[in-house]
């Protein structure tokens, strides 16, 4: 079975530029999750998709970041107009239910450099 | 408001030695504990969990961790380390039941020595 699969895997842009992240989740699971490593920090939550919805967003960081999830399947993580600061690792997780008793499991990530 | 410290970015064991990586939590509500390690150029993996009952974890890989609410602890511990185990080390804590969202401590890397 195919695990959490994201594109691309590196992505290098100039600060102004639009960048669009993918996050394909195992088939079947409803809950997609978006984090974000920025360098030498810890991993934070951005947003939680249940099925097509945003169940929580809170941790989005500013309106220049879009996320989408189109019939429920993959997602997309569109930052417009990126900023020097939005460099970092992208992390998608899925999971097939909530509770917290069921395991995420985790994309290789996107690392995106603006400069 | 959840959060996780892991003491010590870099840790080094020699190969054969005892893997001890610390984490403390603090949560409100009775905790989801996590290990995630992520091995270079690869994804995030579980390690271990916990969530309700016994409160010494197995995990993969001889890992395991031992749930201690008095100390609000959640320290991973492994007896004798190889040099497989060289990565870096997530403990997470969410709130369970109340909500998926999972708050990663900054991580350590863990280095094998020969």
């Amino acid at each position: 079975e195919a695990g959490v699969t994201q594109f691309p895997s590196h992505s290098v842009i100039e600060k102004g530029q639009t960048v669009t992240l993918r996050c394909d989740p195992i088939s079947g699971h409803d809950n997609l999750y978006w984090y974000r490593r920025v360098m030498g920090k810890e991993i934070k939550f951005l947003l939680h998709f249940v099925k097509e919805s945003k169940q929580d967003e809170s941790g989005m960081p500013n309106n220049r970041f879009l996320a989408e999830r189109t019939g429920g399947t993959y997602s997309t993580l569109k930052v417009q107009p990126a900023e020097l600061e939005d460099s970092g690792v992208y992390f998608c997780a899925s999971s097939p239910a909530t509770g917290g008793n069921t395991e995420a499991f985790f994309g290789q990530g996107t690392r995106l450099t603006v400069v | 408001a959840q959060s996780v410290t892991q003491l010590g970015s870099h840790v080094s064991v020699s190969e054969g030695a005892l893997v001890l990586l610390r984490c403390n939590y603090s949560s409100s509500v009775p905790p989801y504990l996590f290990w995630y390690v992520q091995y270079p150029n690869q994804g995030l993996q579980l390690l271990l969990k916990y969530t309700t009952g016994a409160t010494l974890v197995k995990g993969i890989n001889g890992f395991e961790a031992e749930f201690k609410k008095s100390e609000t602890s959640f320290h991973l511990t492994k007896p004798s380390a190889h040099m497989s185990d060289a990565a870096e080390y997530f403990c997470a804590v969410s709130e369970g039941n109340r909500d998926d969202k999972i708050i990663f401590g900054k991580g350590t890397r863990l280095h094998i020595l020969p």
